[in-house]
């Protein structure tokens, strides 16, 4: 079994501030760990995964994560916040092959000029 | 190419009509997979086609019946739909054993009146 917990629903930030997106997991096998971005009416789009490899993971426009499993977390960061980075953003765990992905609740992002 | 593309965008149809969303990569990928997303929350897993055969359905009403005609192609009929199934509907493709991850299209916006 595996589950994902988001654990905020909105997260408001300055435009220029750093972005904090807070994820916890649990699963039996080795996961692994993605974070997915929706902008309003798209599809999703994969930011970064971790994939037991490094620890540390470096994803698109500007964001990271790391993987710990001693805290069982996948916070998604981001050293400054762009106003185009509004959005709503998912983490996820699969034990992956064509295992199915369990999808956290979602963070909305709200970036402010 | 590295897209999942979905046609149409937007759909709007009546409660006795019947429709076909469309699906389609070129990545090779042998996983094709449906989800449902409502406003405000995570994808919900519909389908899962696994080398053109069907193999999860995650008791889905008949009114949505999956058709993968190939590799490269999915489709989602539609019939006596209610307004109730008015959703984003997202297809996504991935590869195994790696741990890629999904690629998803944009989805299509369907309102049932």
């Amino acid at each position: 079994a595996q589950s994902v917990t988001q654990l905020d629903s909105h997260v408001s930030v300055s435009e220029g501030t750093p972005v904090l997106l807070r994820c916890n997991y649990s699963s039996s096998y080795s996961p692994s760990l993605f974070w997915y971005v929706q902008h309003p009416n798209k599809g999703l789009q994969l930011l970064l995964k971790y994939t037991s490899a490094a620890t540390l993971v470096k994803g698109i426009n500007g964001f990271e994560a790391e993987f710990k499993k001693s805290e069982t977390s996948f916070h998604l960061t981001k050293p400054s916040a762009h106003m185009s980075d509004a959005a709503e953003y998912f983490c996820v765990v699969t034990r992956g092959g064509y295992s199915t992905l369990t999808f956290g609740k979602g963070t909305m992002l709200l970036v402010s000029p | 190419d590295t897209e999942v593309t979905q046609t149409p965008k937007h759909l709007v149809m009546g409660m006795t009509n019947k429709k076909s969303l469309k699906c389609e990569q070129h990545m090779g990928h042998r996983a094709m997979y449906w989800y449902k997303q409502k406003a405000k929350k995570p994808p919900e897993l519909m389908f899962v086609y696994s080398y053109e055969k069907l193999s999860i359905n995650e008791s889905v009403p008949s009114r949505f019946s999956p058709e993968c005609p190939n590799s490269s192609l999915l489709n989602l009929h539609l019939h006596a739909l209610q307004p109730e199934d008015s959703a984003l509907y997202l297809c996504a493709s991935s590869q195994e054993g790696q741990n890629y991850g999904y690629t998803f299209g944009s989805g299509t916006r369907l309102t049932v009146v």
